[in-house]
């Protein structure tokens, strides 16, 4: 089983608001973890979104903007990346990160589409 | 401005070797941990290697441990990676990635454009 786990997919409507999941293996909890967040468009490299622990240990990426936050599940054991106020310009790939025993791990990317 | 430009990538075959360089401005370079990422055709981001400020730590993937070798020269600014035993699954853009904080231990806030690696005959 993978140490992070992404749905594959999701779509939602201009406006809308998207909650994309980033599921940690059972085992591993989301409490102890720092969650990254990263956009990629097509052709480009991926862009720093936000990292999150709590909400005393979070930070944003340089120029992105608050309607992009993030939060966790302990119940799912999930970190959370919430868009509010979707846009065109939002539909990208979505990837989440953990440094798990002396390694980054990625989740395989979520595919967000806006229409 | 933060720039990291990678270069060096090509076609090889399988067995073969190839190295990688990440040249780096805007930034004190030799304060900052690096990390190369890897994203194969279609497919997602894969962490390769990890490299501390000063060269001292590193750290691999499984999937490359034994085969590629993470270094830097912090009197040119510049990452390198140097990839021995190259495989067809090693095909792939390849990006370097500052870390956000000088330990890497926050993340990586910097990505360059990539290079690309075909391993085929």
């Amino acid at each position: 089983q993978a140490v992070l786990t992404q749905p594959s997919s999701l779509s939602a409507s201009p406006g809308a608001s998207a909650s994309l999941t980033c599921t940690l293996r059972s085992g591993i909890n989301v409490g102890t973890y720092r969650i990254y967040w990263y956009q990629q468009k097509p052709g480009s490299p991926p862009q720093f979104l936000l990292r999150y622990k709590s909400d005393s240990d979070k930070q944003q990426g340089s120029g992105v903007p608050s309607r992009f936050s993030g939060s966790k599940d302990a119940s799912a054991n999930a970190g959370i990346l919430l868009i509010s106020g979707l846009q065109s310009e939002d539909e990208a790939d979505y990837y989440c990160m953990i440094w798990y025993s002396s390694a980054w791990v990625f989740g395989g990317g979520t595919k967000l589409t806006v229409l | 401005e933060v720039q990291l430009v990678e270069s060096g990538g090509g076609l090889v075959h399988p067995g073969g070797s190839l190295r990688l360089s990440c040249a780096a401005s805007g930034f004190t370079f030799s304060s900052y941990a690096l990390s190369w990422v890897r994203q194969a055709p279609g497919k997602g981001l894969e962490w390769v290697s990890f490299i501390s400020g000063s060269g001292d730590s590193t750290y691999y993937a499984d999937s490359v441990k034994g085969r590629f070798t993470i270094s830097r020269d912090n009197s040119k600014n510049t990452l390198y990676l140097q990839m021995n035993s190259l495989r067809a699954e090693d095909t792939a853009v390849y990006h370097c990635a500052k870390a956000a904080q000088g330990s890497g231990s926050l993340g990586m806030d910097v990505w360059g454009k990539g290079t690309t690696v075909i391993v085929s005959s």
